[in-house]
């Protein structure tokens, strides 16, 4: 059973470009949470999709950022007009959504910003 | 969700044992405590998970007293490969999810 896959694992963008980070949950799981880890801190929620939902996006920042969980396809976290601010490893997880609320994560995708 | 406080960083050397304490004094009735690993340049990894009194699995135990104020994560005989970080985490999967809070971890140095 494969694990959470995220793609690219490496993007590096110039200021003002579109970064688009891919997540494909585990087979079976239909709950996904995308967060952000800035050097040396721990991570910070973002958001929280089932499909075609967005449940909770109190930790998206209010504006450039959006989260998609389509009822095909991967999970896209969408990074508009990128700034150096950005530069982080971005996580994506996955649950079951069946009543176990264990997450298991991704390898994440580190975002540069030059 | 329940604020945790453990160690910045602890230090070992192969083959002991390493418990890694950590607080969490307003957890609440319904909240479970999971640890998580991470390796430099990788994911958080699943480790264990527990309400009360202790946890065993293949990788470590989880010893929660009785007034769940605390908790301690125990890593039997470890190895270099157990140099990582490690988060604990309360909450409750109010709602159906569980938006987990990480805190800064505690760094594990395991040294030959």
């Amino acid at each position: 059973n494969a694990g959470v896959m995220q793609n690219p694992r490496h993007l590096v963008r110039r200021r003002g470009q579109e970064a688009r980070l891919r997540c494909s949950p585990m087979k079976g799981h239909s709950h996904v949470y995308w967060y952000r880890q800035l050097p040396e801190e721990g991570l910070k929620f973002m958001v929280y999709l089932q499909k075609e939902n967005i449940i909770d996006e109190s930790g998206m920042p209010k504006e450039r950022f959006s989260a998609e969980f389509p009822k095909e396809g991967p999970s896209i976290l969408r990074i508009q007009q990128v700034v150096r601010g950005d530069s982080a490893a971005y996580f994506c997880a996955s649950s079951p959504g069946t009543g176990d609320e264990t997450q298991y994560f991704g390898p994440g995708t580190r975002l540069l910003v030059l | 969700l329940a604020k945790t406080t453990q160690p910045i960083s602890m230090d070992s050397y192969e083959g002991q044992e390493v418990n890694i304490t950590c607080s969490h004094n307003n957890i609440a009735t319904n909240d479970y405590i999971t640890w998580y690993q991470q390796f430099p340049s990788q994911g958080p990894r699943f480790i264990i998970q527990g309400y009360k009194t202790k946890v065993t699995n293949e990788v470590a135990s989880l010893f929660i007293p009785a007034d769940r104020k605390s908790s301690t994560l125990s890593l039997p005989r470890v190895s270099l490969s157990d140099t990582a970080v490690y988060y604990c985490l309360v909450g409750d999967g109010t709602g159906g999810y569980n938006k987990l809070i990480f805190g800064a971890g505690t760094r594990l140095a395991v040294h030959p």
